[in-house]
């Protein structure tokens, strides 16, 4: 059964820093592109960074490019999302999502974490 | 950048209707790639159709997916209770705004 598990969400002041981490199992995990999509409260989903399953190629929507750096550990099964310089308008569940295959062009997402809650403010 | 349009924003209906939403890409979209997924309150999204057409695991065949192009459309044939949610069609980096489903 797949799984994915993410954590270190909190309550950061603007201009902070916060690494996100989702935790896989139940596929082989290198064999798997990896997104995160976050949701405002109350809002619509939107594609944040995605990274192929080698980890040689990543993404990033253009409002967090430069601030935010995906990564992934293939032998701890572990994808991360590092987020720098924080924004209120950054404030969002984040949702780590596997692709349906190694590649990230095209991708869609068809197994969800529960999310972890990022809240900006001072 | 491709904008995602779904219409309508809400859609109100009774359990055992039938449910048409569409979606609407700026510019023509492979099919390969257009998706569909399902929200409830509280929970995680979950893939519906994939390539357009083609249901995920375990989705009822009440639920299908057709189009191309432009233009793409998830049918329900009739209303579950269960079914009554927000649904997001997608395209590689971009969601539609989502069409909510709700109870007439």
């Amino acid at each position: 059964e797949v799984q994915l598990l993410e954590s270190g969400g909190g309550l950061v002041q603007p201009g902070g820093s916060l690494r996100l981490s989702c935790a896989a199992s139940g596929f082989t995990f290198s064999s798997y592109a990896m997104s995160w999509v976050r949701q405002a409260p109350g809002k619509g989903l939107e594609w944040v960074s995605a990274i192929s399953g080698s980890g040689g190629s990543t993404y990033y929507a253009d409002s967090v490019k430069g601030r935010f750096t995906i990564s992934r550990d293939n032998s701890k099964n572990t994808l991360y999302l590092q987020m720098n310089s924080l924004r209120a308008e950054d404030t969002a569940v984040y949702y780590c999502a596997k692709g349906p295959w190694a590649a990230v062009a095209g991708t869609t997402f068809d197994y969800w974490g529960q999310g972890t809650l990022v809240t900006v403010s001072s | 950048e491709i904008v995602l349009t779904q219409s309508p924003g809400t859609l109100s209906l009774s359990p055992g209707e039938r449910a048409t939403l569409s979606c609407r890409a700026s510019q023509s979209v492979s099919s390969s790639y257009l998706a569909w997924y399902q929200q409830k309150p509280g929970q995680a999204p979950r893939l519906l159709i994939y390539g357009a057409s083609s249901r995920a695991t375990g989705i009822p065949d009440r639920f299908s997916g057709s189009g191309s192009g432009t233009d793409f459309t998830l049918t329900i044939s009739r209303l579950e209770p269960e079914d009554f949610a927000v649904y997001y069609c997608q395209q590689w980096r971009t969601f539609g705004q989502g069409t909510k489903v709700e109870i007439k």
